[in-house]
């Protein structure tokens, strides 16, 4: 499968606890972005990469979350002292530059987060 | 600031029949737009990407057009069937960030 895949696809956890998630975006893509979901609502963007530089970040993406993509291929997010606020579908797209491909993004299937 | 929003937030229709999903969008200066398709807990599927040049794209029993001047997408499903029950997103994309609508949820009854 050459597709975007995310890794756990669940995760419940306690408050105040740490979760890490990981993305492994299609091999030739240069862009990787991530994205939040909460339920009903669409998708709203956090950060993204260009190669292994993070070159844009949401307000959205307080001081607890933070976001790494150290080889310019797979990424992490990591969420500190993880509050219920932050329950939703985390989601991981890449994609080639836009003077590539139309900067298409291709999604992975999302980690759904639970914290209890 | 570029709000995306999609009309109906819900569409229930019998098999068989054509329908168009409706998006808008505030700034024209858009790059691209994308619809999506997503399923109960899952992830996001691309139908149908349209270049800010363009009117419209095909695939299959799809049809999406793009009216950059008036600030809408109409996503076109002929024949419709049960397998196309999802929530249909669309989303415009100006630069690295895609900015999305809420969905609408397509219901195809038997």
């Amino acid at each position: 499968d050459t597709g975007v895949s995310q890794d756990p696809r669940h995760k419940i956890t306690k408050r105040g606890q740490n979760v890490t998630f990981r993305c492994d975006p299609i091999s030739e893509h240069n862009r990787l972005y991530w994205y939040r979901q909460t339920l009903g609502q669409g998708p709203e963007f956090l950060t993204y990469f260009q190669n292994e530089a993070q070159l844009e970040k949401s307000r959205l993406l307080s001081d607890r979350f933070s976001a790494e993509r150290p080889k310019g291929s797979f990424s992490t997010l990591e969420i500190q002292r993880t509050e219920q606020g932050d329950s939703a579908m985390y989601l991981c797209a890449s994609s080639l530059l836009p003077g590539q491909g139309h900067n298409e993004q291709f999604f992975g299937p999302g980690t759904r987060l639970t914290v209890l | 600031k570029q709000e995306v929003t999609q009309i109906p937030a819900a569409l229930s229709v019998p098999e068989g029949e054509n329908l168009v999903l409706n998006c808008s969008f505030t700034d024209s200066a858009i790059y691209n737009l994308q619809w999506f398709r997503q399923d109960p807990g899952k992830g996001l599927t691309s139908l149908l990407l349209i270049q800010s040049s363009q009117r419209e794209q095909t695939s299959g029993r799809l049809n999406a057009s793009l009216d950059k001047s008036s600030g809408r997408s109409t996503l076109y499903i002929a024949a419709s069937q049960p397998g196309d029950s999802a929530t249909y997103l669309c989303a415009v994309s100006r630069n690295y960030q895609l900015i999305w609508g809420a969905g609408t949820k397509l219901i195809i009854k038997p």
